[in-house]
């Protein structure tokens, strides 16, 4: 079955420390972005990916690092300039029409 | 600005009534529109979408949206709640940029029996 997988499902982190969320896309989809959902808030854009290594800044990109080096996988990391982490991050992928598809989220916490 | 605003953050209906979700957009934002539906700790799927045409969209799970250019609305409607219904909604519109979309902050549902 064709999709979007995040992984981990939940993930802590301690203060100071960096962490890597995972995305992968079997979709073929060119286009990739990640959310922050935060509650009340909607959803917020962190960076988006139009072409294999080239992505462009989001909303709130301030903490937050990302690479494309390959179609199917766009990481994110969550460094510790990001002050407040604690979220719910989705990762999204489309072909070019507006319509994106969701993965299933990773909960980050900071302990 | 390009703005999404769902009116209303949370609506409570009962089994069975009319479910009325509603969404405006700012003039700015291009006419592609969608409604997503997220369950608690899941992703976000996608419900129904407008891009051009016939002004009704009929989605999955039996809802439907008007397009209204006049109104710079996209309200969700489905006529008879279920309890299955019960979760959050978002309204999202087209930006300027390639595949960039703009979110509504979210209408939570709530189904009672």
């Amino acid at each position: 079955d064709g999709g979007i997988t995040q992984s981990p499902k939940y993930l802590f982190r301690k203060e100071g420390q960096n962490v890597t969320l995972s995305c992968e896309q079997n979709l073929n989809h060119d286009a990739m972005y990640w959310y922050r959902q935060d509650p009340g808030q909607g959803l917020r854009l962190i960076y988006y990916s139009q072409i294999v290594n080239d992505f462009q800044k989001g909303d709130i990109a301030e903490g937050y690092s990302v690479s494309r080096e390959k179609k199917e996988s766009f990481p994110l990391t969550v460094t510790s300039a990001q002050k407040n982490p604690t979220a719910f991050y989705l990762c999204a992928s489309s072909r070019g029409e507006w319509e994106q598809f969701f993965g299933p989220g990773t909960r980050l916490t900071v302990l | 600005a390009q703005s999404v605003t769902q009116l209303g953050s949370h609506v409570s209906v009962s089994e069975g009534a009319l479910v009325l979700l509603r969404c405006n957009y700012s003039s700015s934002v291009p006419p592609y529109l969608f409604w997503y539906v997220q369950y608690p700790n899941q992703g976000l799927q996608l419900l129904l979408k407008y891009t051009t045409g016939a002004t009704l969209v009929k989605g999955i799970n039996g809802f439907e949206a008007e397009f209204k250019k006049s109104e710079t609305s996209f309200h969700l409607t489905k006529p008879s709640a279920h309890m299955s219904d019960a979760a959050e909604y978002f309204c999202a519109g087209g930006g300027t940029s390639y595949g960039k979309l703009t979110f509504g902050q979210g209408t939570i549902l709530t189904v009672h029996p």
